[in-house]
């Protein structure tokens, strides 16, 4: 695709429910970030997929939180049993692997409310 | 763990004027350091990437610099505009890890 797009852009959940949240990556993009973003502060690094396995997955902050990447293109965060603590913006980023010289791009976001 | 810090928090100064944002970074064995503008409620937009073997990067009234041996990069942009207003975000990579600072909150008054 043209960029990195993410479904939905806004989710509003009652407290204790599952949520899906979807990122499509650029095309031949192999590596994908999810980041969560609070009002009034940068983003917060969550999981880091090289291909269709988490190279890095210390920022999920409780095991309510996975996500997966079956086929090493669109990536899927999966909340369990949400608390109002979780509402927050999800941000879905894509680069290619490799040098210095990859850049990243992201998405709009997820708007994740709980209520 | 990489940590990363933005100097100052947020910043206001009269259309026309000079500015320079400040980012900081503890851990010099990055790859490469990348400027993002973030709009309220949107995602966020790529800037300037500079690699870990540049020392600055131009586009447009934007200009980045890198101080890899001190840890830090400044933002210098030039005859601000009131469009210029966002919040911008330092994000340093060591290798594919990726980390944000707290970003600067600028406004840009007419």
């Amino acid at each position: 695709g043209a960029g990195v797009s993410q479904t939905p852009s806004n989710k509003v959940t009652e407290k204790g429910k599952y949520v899906e949240l979807r990122c499509d990556p650029i095309s031949g993009h192999t590596a994908l970030y999810w980041y969560r973003q609070s009002l009034g502060q940068g983003p917060e690094f969550l999981i880091y997929f090289q291909g269709t396995g988490a190279a890095d997955d210390s920022g999920l902050p409780n095991d309510r939180f996975f996500a997966v990447r079956p086929e090493g293109s669109v990536s899927t965060l999966k909340i369990q049993r949400t608390e109002r603590g979780d509402s927050a913006v999800y941000l879905c980023a894509s680069s290619l692997m490799g040098g210095s010289n990859t850049e990243a791009f992201f998405g709009q976001g997820t708007r994740l409310t709980v209520v | 763990k990489q940590e990363v810090t933005q100097i100052p928090a947020a910043l206001s100064v009269p259309e026309g004027e000079n500015l320079v944002l400040n980012c900081s970074f503890t851990d010099s064995a990055i790859y490469n350091l990348q400027w993002f503008r973030q709009d309220p409620g949107k995602g966020l937009t790529s800037l300037l990437l500079i690699q870990s073997s540049q020392r600055e990067q131009t586009s447009g009234r934007l200009n980045a610099s890198l101080d890899k041996s001190s840890g830090r990069s400044t933002l210098y942009i030039a005859a601000s505009q009131p469009g210029d207003s966002a919040t911008y975000l330092c994000a340093v990579r060591l290798f594919n890890d990726m980390r944000f600072g707290a970003g600067t909150r600028l406004t840009v008054k007419p």
